[in-house]
């Protein structure tokens, strides 16, 4: 149980495009999600807490018009990277957790390159 | 801000030595959770460690959590080449959110 789903897992854009990766929580409601930011055997970065129904909140020093998160359902959210540059290539991963107490579970994360 | 410190950042083994890493929170924990990530994977949960001095084991791998709720660490009994990847601990704060800090993540290579 507790599975998310990430979509695409991979995708390559030009710069000056958007690209919007969407997050499911397919066998629970998730009320909350997570997306986080990996750089290259690095760490993972929280970017910013997505809140079902309302504004998302975000971690400082991340721009909220680069990155839009819409959480519209219980078990969806999106992120859109708007106007990508090179520097915005990351591999991007969100999480959730069936409840407050609950580990969080990962999707497979999203891998993005801007040429 | 909050930060969770995580060391060594690689470690590189013989088969069937122990490896051992550790976290340091700069403030109290209400609880620290271990994640594994292999190569080009997404982190897997491992454990949750909730009470000072607690300690866990699965199999070869036991976790700690200190008195303060401050720090922990994660210990590798006679490592495997199955034990390779990175492995992050992460602390949970304390609020409605319940939002994770991750620490920098000690990436293990296993020589066979």
């Amino acid at each position: 149980g507790a599975v998310v789903s990430q979509h695409p897992s991979w995708v390559i854009c030009k710069s000056g495009t958007s690209v919007k990766i969407e997050c499911r929580s397919l066998d629970f409601q998730a009320t909350t999600m997570f997306w986080y930011r990996q750089f290259p055997k690095q760490s993972l970065m929280l970017m910013a807490t997505s809140n079902e129904g309302s504004k998302a909140t975000y971690e400082q020093g991340v721009e909220k018009d680069k990155f839009l998160i819409n959480h519209a359902s219980l078990t969806l959210s999106t992120l859109t990277v708007t106007s990508a540059h090179p520097e915005d290539s990351s591999f991007y991963i969100c999480s959730a957790k069936p409840s407050y107490e609950s580990p969080l579970h990962f999707g497979n994360g999203t891998r993005l390159t801007v040429t | 801000g909050q930060q969770v410190m995580q060391i060594p950042q690689y470690q590189h083994v013989q088969e069937g030595e122990d490896f051992t890493t550790y976290c340091n929170s700069s403030t109290t924990l209400s609880n620290i959770q271990w994640y594994k990530q292999r190569p080009g994977g997404h982190p897997v949960f491992l454990i949750q460690l909730v009470k000072s001095g607690e300690v866990k084991k699965q199999k070869r791998l036991t976790f700690q959590f200190g008195e303060a709720k401050k720090n922990s660490s994660l210990h590798i009994t006679a490592t495997q080449t199955t034990d390779v990847g990175t492995y992050f601990c992460a602390g949970r704060v304390s609020g409605n959110t319940g939002k994770l800090i991750f620490g920098q993540g000690t990436t293990l290579q296993v020589k066979p």
